[in-house]
Formats: structure tokens, sequence, C-alpha cells
């Protein structure tokens, strides 16, 4: 149980261009989740955490207008990055919390942009 | 606000050795500790975690960690170590009672086995 995936596992796209990633809980209903972005050999960086059917609450720095998330369900998440540029190539992970509250991991999507 | 600390950034052991990886945090109350692994290109794996009870924890693969609240640790520890165990570990804190949920992450400790 707790299963949470995320499609695509990796993309490559072109600069300026718009690419969407899905987060999905696939056994559960997430009333939370968290999207994450991690750069080679460092830590996760939170980046913003969403509760279905409210908008998501963005970390500091976190610009909300290039990351658009959407919580539009219990099982499924977004994340959106607008206007891709080389310095958004990143590897993103998100994570889903139910009503346990214990936080269940996809399994990344590694994002370039060319 | 919590923090986490891996002093550090890689411990290399010999297979068959016991291992260590380090992890100090701060909470204003009472932790809820976790450890996860993270293999190239994948996301992070659970192992273990320590929410009250037993300070010794023990979790997935042989691993098992000590809760010391005196001295605010979470070590991860294994009696033998397989190459296979290489990874990228994180030791990650929530202060019980976090309405948000949120974890902070330790930097990640790169552990190398070797043969």
């Amino acid at each position: 149980g707790a299963v949470v995936s995320q499609h695509p596992s990796w993309v490559i796209c072109k600069s300026g261009t718009s690419v969407k990633i899905e987060c999905r809980s696939l056994d559960f209903q997430a009333t939370t989740m968290f999207w994450y972005r991690q750069f080679p050999k460092q830590s996760l960086m939170l980046m913003a955490t969403s509760n279905e059917g409210s908008k998501a609450t963005y970390e500091q720095g976190v610009e909300k207008d290039k990351f658009l998330i959407n919580h539009a369900s219990l099982t499924l998440s977004t994340l959106t990055v607008t206007s891709a540029h080389p310095e958004d190539s990143s590897f993103y992970i998100c994570s889903a919390s139910g009503p346990a509250r214990e936080q269940y991991f996809g399994p990344g999507t590694r994002l370039t942009v060319t | 606000a919590q923090s986490v600390a891996q002093p550090e950034d890689q411990v290399n052991v010999a297979e068959g050795n016991p291992l260590t990886v380090k992890c100090t945090y701060s909470v204003s109350g009472n932790p809820y500790l976790f450890w996860y692994v993270q293999y190239p290109n994948r996301g992070l794996q659970f192992l273990l975690k320590y929410i009250t009870g037993d300070n010794l924890v023990k979790g997935s693969y042989g691993f098992e960690a000590e809760f010391n609240k005196s001295q605010t640790s979470f070590h991860l520890k294994k009696p033998s170590a397989l190459v296979s165990d290489s990874a990228l570990y994180f030791c990650a804190v929530r202060e019980a009672g976090n309405a948000g949920n949120m974890l902070t992450f330790g930097g990640g400790t790169r552990l190398m086995v070797k043969p």
C-alpha cells in the first residue's frame, strides 16, 4: 500500500516550452502533497505544499508563476514548469500525505531543458 | 523551526564491517525522525522512523537507528555492510503535532561500501 507514482519519469523539453509533471497517490487519498526539487548530489529542497482544493503554499524564493501547482483531487497533483529554461533542469520529487500524516514519496521526474 | 544536520558528506566502509551514518536534529517539541535511502535517479525509499517508544528502531534491509534525546541524535547503523547498500542516505525530522506534515531533510550522506 501507500504507493505514489510520477509521470513522466524523465522528460526533455526545449527552452521556452512548458512541461507538466503528474503526481498520483494510487491507493490512498492524499490530503496534502509536497513538491521537492533536488540538484545533483544535494538534498531535497521543498518547493511547495498543496492541499486538495486550495492554492499551494510556496516556499520562499520559489516563483509561483513559474512553477504552477494544481491539486484538483485527492489523488492527483500536477506541477507545471512554465517557460522552462536550462536552469530549471533538475530532479523533481513529489510526496503525498494521507490521514495518517505519513509522507510517501514518488520515484521522481528528471527534467532536462535544452 | 526544525533542522537536521548530517555532518558527513560521505562515509566509506568495507563490506562486512559495521556502518554508522550520523544525524542530529533540532525541533521545538518532540521529534518524529526518519531515514530514507536514494539510489541514482530514483526517488526516496523509506527505511525507518522513530515516533515514540523504544529508542532503538529497526527498519528495512537490516538497518537500525537509535534515538538519543539528550544528544538530539538519530544515527543510522547496520552491523554488516553490503556493497548494495551504497547509496545516498537522508535523515529527516518533523515536529510532533506539525499540522503541515512538513519534513525537513538533512544534506544527505553518500555511503560507499567497498568489496
